[in-house]
């Protein structure tokens, strides 16, 4: 079975402009979450998709905004970008909205806002 | 909202010594996930605990639930520098944010030849 993959891996953007991250989830999982992590710290919930509805959400701002698919990978989109947006995104998907098994975790997509 | 402690932030051993490392709450955990986590990884899941007392074993790794579903320690054995890593404990909210995990600010554990 394949994992969960993020693309791409390293970003650079520049204050103002708008990104879209990449999820494909691990096959047989139909829930989606995002996180955000400051270096140094814990992961922060951004928000989860499930059936291709926003299921929950953290304490993130409107810019930040998602998508899941009929075939469940997703997209994290956040838009005017400022520097403190920059940190490492995670995606990980379960087979169940409370993960109770567990989450798959990606390798991360590496923002950096210059 | 459910905030976890983890302690210490950071751990640095010599190979073969002995470390736990101790995850806190004021609220009782429905569940509580440990995960592992390498530089330019995302984290990847240990064990999930879900019964008061419970005790899982995973090679060297031991985790502990206590009793009273508020607290939780990892400890491990001998240490290796293959256990070098971010140790993250997480707990789902439950309730309307069933879906979400919080989790613990880490614990950075290096482990010296």
């Amino acid at each position: 079975e394949t994992g969960v993959t993020q693309s791409p891996t390293h970003l650079i953007k520049t204050r103002g402009q708008q990104v879209t991250l990449r999820c494909s989830s691990q096959s047989g999982h139909n829930t989606v979450s995002w996180y955000q992590q400051a270096l140094g710290q814990g992961p922060q919930f951004i928000f989860q998709y499930y059936r291709e509805e926003e299921n929950g959400r953290g304490n993130f701002p409107p810019r930040f905004s998602g998508l899941q698919f009929p075939n469940y990978s997703s997209e994290l989109n956040v838009n005017a970008l400022e520097l403190d947006d920059s940190a490492l995104y995670l995606c990980a998907s379960s087979f169940n909205v409370g993960g109770g098994l567990g989450y798959t975790f990606g390798s991360g997509t590496r923002l950096t806002v210059v | 909202t459910q905030l976890l402690e983890q302690s210490p932030q950071f751990l640095s051993i010599q190979e073969g010594e002995n470390l736990t490392v101790y995850c806190n709450s004021s609220s009782v955990f429905s569940s509580l996930q440990w995960y592992r986590q390498e530089p330019g990884e995302g984290p990847v899941l240990l064990v999930t605990v879900v019964t008061g007392g419970e005790v899982k074993k995973l090679k060297r790794l031991t985790f502990q639930f206590g009793d009273a579903r508020k607290d939780s320690s990892l400890h491990i054995t001998a240490a290796q520098p293959g256990d070098t890593g971010l140790y993250l404990c997480a707990s789902n909210a439950g309730g309307t944010s069933y879906g979400k995990l919080t989790f613990g600010q880490g614990t950075i554990l290096t482990v010296h030849p």
